[in-house]
């Protein structure tokens, strides 16, 4: 497809169970970011990969947290024994590489989360 | 520490009205300032303002940057109910991570 692409569109797990969340980017785009959106809260910021450098994860709540993006192309968000404020919508974007502007994201529909 | 504001945090307009969105900024080595507009799931992106006075228009909504007040704006004239979105701001840092604003929902009422 040529957007970006999330799955699962929704997961529904048990506290304590460990999820992964994937995100296939547009193609040629360098730059990938995970955001997380509560409920009437705006985006918070988790990580960013760009190209082969190490990726910025100053965004991250806690070690239980991690992602990996392999080949620099398909990216997965593992949240291991979740809790439940980890409930949220979990974003990806991608963009074309840095400039020094910001280039625009562009947005998957995201992973609703819910945490039994 | 970096940040980015939006007010109102919500709006209820009918439609035909003139709205005007604001987002104030306070990022280390600004950039630039990003609109999107999300509806159901995926924000979409609309405008990318860098220099402060000039005017980003596209059909009823305009954008423009003040780097003095740090702050921008984002009109919506005529508004339709299609318009009913969250209206969401954000500013690159110079790492090229994104602050974004909780947003402005704003609904337009027929």
């Amino acid at each position: 497809g040529a957007g970006v692409s999330q799955s699962p569109s929704n997961k529904v797990t048990e506290k304590g169970k460990d999820v992964e969340l994937r995100c296939d980017p547009i193609s040629g785009h360098t730059a990938l970011y995970w955001y997380r959106q509560s409920l009437g809260q705006g985006l918070e910021f988790l990580i960013y990969f760009q190209g082969n450098s190490a990726p910025d994860k100053s965004g991250l709540p806690s070690d239980r947290f991690s992602a990996e993006r392999t080949g620099g192309s398909v990216s997965t968000l593992t949240i291991q024994r979740t809790q439940q404020e980890d409930s949220a919508v979990y974003l990806c974007a991608s963009s074309l590489g840095f400039t020094g502007l910001g280039q625009p994201q562009h947005f998957g529909d995201g992973t609703r989360l819910s945490i039994l | 520490e970096d940040k980015v504001v939006q007010s109102p945090l919500s709006l209820v307009v009918h439609e035909g009205d003139t709205v005007t969105l604001n987002c104030s900024y306070e990022v280390t080595n600004f950039r630039s300032l990003l609109w999107y507009k999300q509806e159901k799931k995926a924000p979409t992106f609309l405008f990318m303002l860098t220099s402060s006075g000039i005017e980003k228009k596209s059909g009823r909504l305009s954008s423009i940057l003040d780097k003095k007040e740090l702050s921008s704006i984002l009109n919506i004239t005529a508004t339709q109910t299609g318009d009913s979105a969250i209206y969401l701001c954000a500013v690159p840092n110079t790492g090229n991570q994104f602050y974004f604003g909780t947003g402005t929902s704003l609904t337009v009422i027929p």
